[in-house]
């Protein structure tokens, strides 16, 4: 599976936008990029995948540039609850792949 | 939609006790789990894979002997950590497909 790159951490201010950025330059054309979140203490959560297009579900919207090699997943409204680490992984088979975790980035939505 | 139990959520064991975690599939059949692992600050880790009525796959570092791992139906794994020493107190957390990756809520083990 392709490594993905994501930053560290990152602040939002609650009620604003949440754009989170993940780089995966070596992408293959059969890999999905996955999104999901952990709030502290819980296990991890789906959030969205996508391949080429773009996607909005009722949790986020993901963006893919044209040339698949970076993606940003939007949580358009962030309240405090967003507060959480969020991973981004590229796989080709789901279900059935073991899902690798990177690092990650640390979300805090500020009051 | 798809949920895991996972119980318990929480424990503290003696040092050289053995602990059983339990990860259910509630409402579809689950041929594979996996067990991660997480310390603080840290991502999660993971340890290994099960598919029900076969022996569990470790990743390399995991010693399966001390992460006893049973799969002998299609909803329910058990992680029996064998031997607790403090070092091995974490967050275990277990996933199960084929239904994407459904998660467990986790377990926090601590060995005193």
């Amino acid at each position: 599976d392709a490594k993905t790159t994501q930053p560290t951490s990152m602040d939002c201010a609650e009620g604003r936008a949440a754009n989170l950025p993940c780089n995966h330059s070596t992408i293959s054309g059969n890999e999905y990029v996955y999104w999901y979140r952990q709030i502290h203490s819980q296990g991890p959560q789906y959030i969205i995948h996508g391949l080429k297009n773009n996607e909005t579900n009722e949790m986020a919207s993901l963006i893919i540039t044209e040339d698949r090699k970076s993606s940003t997943l939007i949580l358009p409204h962030a309240t405090l609850r967003d507060t959480a680490v969020y991973y981004c992984i590229a796989l080709s088979n789901f279900g059935n792949e073991k899902l690798t975790f990177g690092t990650g980035t640390r979300l805090t939505i500020i009051p | 939609g798809a949920v895991v139990s996972q119980h318990p959520s929480w424990v503290i064991c003696k040092s050289g006790t053995s602990v059983k975690i339990e990860c259910r599939s509630l409402d579809f059949q689950a041929t594979t789990m996996f067990w991660y692992r997480q310390f603080p600050k840290q991502s999660l880790m993971l340890m290994a894979t099960s598919n029900e009525g076969s022996k569990a796959t470790y990743e390399q570092g995991v010693e399966k002997d001390k992460f006893l791992i049973n799969h002998a139906s299609l909803t329910l794994s058990t992680l029996t950590v064998t031997s607790a020493h403090p070092e091995d107190s974490s967050f275990y957390i277990c996933s199960a497909s084929p239904i994407g990756y459904t998660f467990g809520s986790g377990t926090r083990l601590t060995v005193v």
